[in-house]
């Protein structure tokens, strides 16, 4: 079943501001991973997280892992309309493949 | 470098017809994968192979069937295709899996339309 949920379903910010999403899980996992999707595209994959860790960072993302809460955040700093598109969380536990949850949708406008 | 290549992009069938939806990645990856997407339920896995010559059942595999023809190919089979498998069809390949680094690398998607 899916492990991760991510928070706000839906978020619209302006140029510039900061985006932030959540997401939590249920189940211990080895690594957290967030992928975005542009519309009618495949994911890609943005940056991942392992367990013993507890912020990553990569050129505007930051990533944050609190194992204790079963949560992690994603944020985007100084949004771009380039950024608009679908972010989704995934987990790694001690199954073999991901678990996604079911996204949060990201609108930036000019 | 093609990355993950679907095939067909858009499909549309009656329902009892079958159909394969083909998967090929050029990244000399050994696992690879096969996901749904419907709105509102993110993405969820049907099967999945660790390495070539082995397939494992996901959450959803009622339905399908798969093949890991070789290390580069993995094609997922509907034999009679119902209503409930219209959706957007992912497939994905990574190094490894398990409780590896298993980044995974998306095709563009395969959009299925079964009436």
């Amino acid at each position: 079943s899916q492990q991760g949920e991510e928070d706000p379903q839906a978020l619209s910010i302006q140029e510039g501001e900061n985006a932030t999403m959540n997401c939590s899980y249920k189940t211990s996992i080895n690594n957290l991973q967030w992928y975005r999707q542009n519309s009618g595209r495949g994911l890609v994959h943005l940056i991942l997280i392992r367990s013993n860790e507890r912020e990553k960072h990569s050129g505007r993302l930051r990533v944050t892992l609190d194992t204790s809460k079963k949560s992690s955040s994603l944020l985007i700093t100084a949004s771009r309309a380039a950024d608009t598109a679908s972010y989704f969380c995934a987990t790694a536990n001690s199954g073999y493949a991901l678990n996604f949850g079911k996204g949060t949708s990201l609108l930036v406008t000019p | 470098n093609a990355g993950v290549t679907q095939t067909p992009k858009f499909q549309v069938l009656k329902t009892g017809q079958s159909m394969t939806l083909q998967c090929a990645q050029d990244m000399n990856h050994n696992s690879m994968y096969w996901y749904r997407q419907d709105p509102g339920m993110g993405l969820r896995l049907i099967y999945y192979s660790a390495s070539e010559g082995t397939t494992d059942k996901g959450e959803v595999p009622n339905g399908y069937n798969v093949s890991r023809l070789n290390k580069r190919e993995f094609s997922l089979r509907l034999e009679s295709a119902a209503p409930s498998q219209t959706s957007v069809y992912f497939c994905a390949s990574s190094p490894t899996g398990g409780a590896g680094a298993n980044v995974l690398t998306f095709g563009a998607g395969s959009r299925l339309t079964v009436l």
